[in-house]
């Protein structure tokens, strides 16, 4: 089983909202990844997390704040978006290991505009 | 730092024709991974193939297979009878075998948009 699941699956939000989107994994992975996609383009690292604990953020503004509450959840929290930010959101893990077996699975990702 | 570069913005290929996607990188190491992946319109990244650069065997999986050249730094997939499915982005992806920060990170090339024609 190589799923990671993203909700919701598209997200319409105001530049005043909260939001958050949710990432879940049931493989076993200690890494876990949010990137951000644009239109036509490759995805954009955001934020690593490893064993629970933010490994990476890649200069992320603070509008976005991820969560790991446990080794199969990731959250990513949203306030005060600009219209930029409006893109295809993907979750990933992994097994956090060394050797082949270290393969990022993606989820379906999360549709968001900000209007 | 690493790069990849995919040099063919776009590609179409006939149904049940064979087609090449064509990817170079840049590293100064001698371990590492590359990965194929494919982002059909759904949207969801897919894991194609992957090749550890210390096996000179191309990888395969099913219709897939890869041309690995390590010295020439190309990474190429071949899909063989392509089908209508096979449609989508697809894009080549380094990894370092060097930890950095307690995970691995992945360098993406800008993609090859596949259109397969019936």
């Amino acid at each position: 089983d190589t799923e990671v699941t993203q909700t919701p699956k598209h997200l319409v939000m105001g530049m005043t909202n909260k939001k958050s989107l949710k990432c879940e994994q049931h493989m076993g992975h200690r890494a876990m990844y949010w990137y951000k996609q644009k239109a036509k383009k490759p995805p954009e690292l955001m934020f690593v997390y490893s064993y629970e604990k933010l490994s990476i953020n890649e200069s992320v503004p603070s509008r976005f704040s991820p969560e790991c509450p446990n080794s199969s959840l990731l959250n990513l929290h949203l306030h005060a978006l600009q219209p930029e930010d409006s893109a295809l959101y993907l979750c990933a893990s992994s097994q956090a290991s060394t050797g082949r077996q270290e393969t990022q699975y993606f989820g379906p990702g999360t549709r968001l505009l900000v209007l | 730092a690493q790069t990849v570069t995919q040099s063919q913005p776009e590609m179409s290929v006939q149904e049940a024709e064979t087609v090449t996607l064509s990817c170079t990188y840049d590293t100064s190491e001698s371990d590492y991974y590359l990965f194929w992946y494919k982002q059909p319109p759904s949207r969801q990244m897919i894991l194609v193939i992957r090749q550890e650069a210390y096996k000179q065997q191309n990888a395969t999986e099913n219709r897939f297979s890869v041309n690995f050249q390590k010295a020439a730094k190309s990474f190429s997939l071949k899909i063989s009878d392509s089908q209508l499915g096979d449609a989508a982005m697809y894009f080549c992806a380094y990894r370092s075998s060097l930890r950095e920060a307690g995970s691995y990170q992945l360098t993406f090339g800008k993609g090859t948009k596949l259109s397969v024609i019936p």
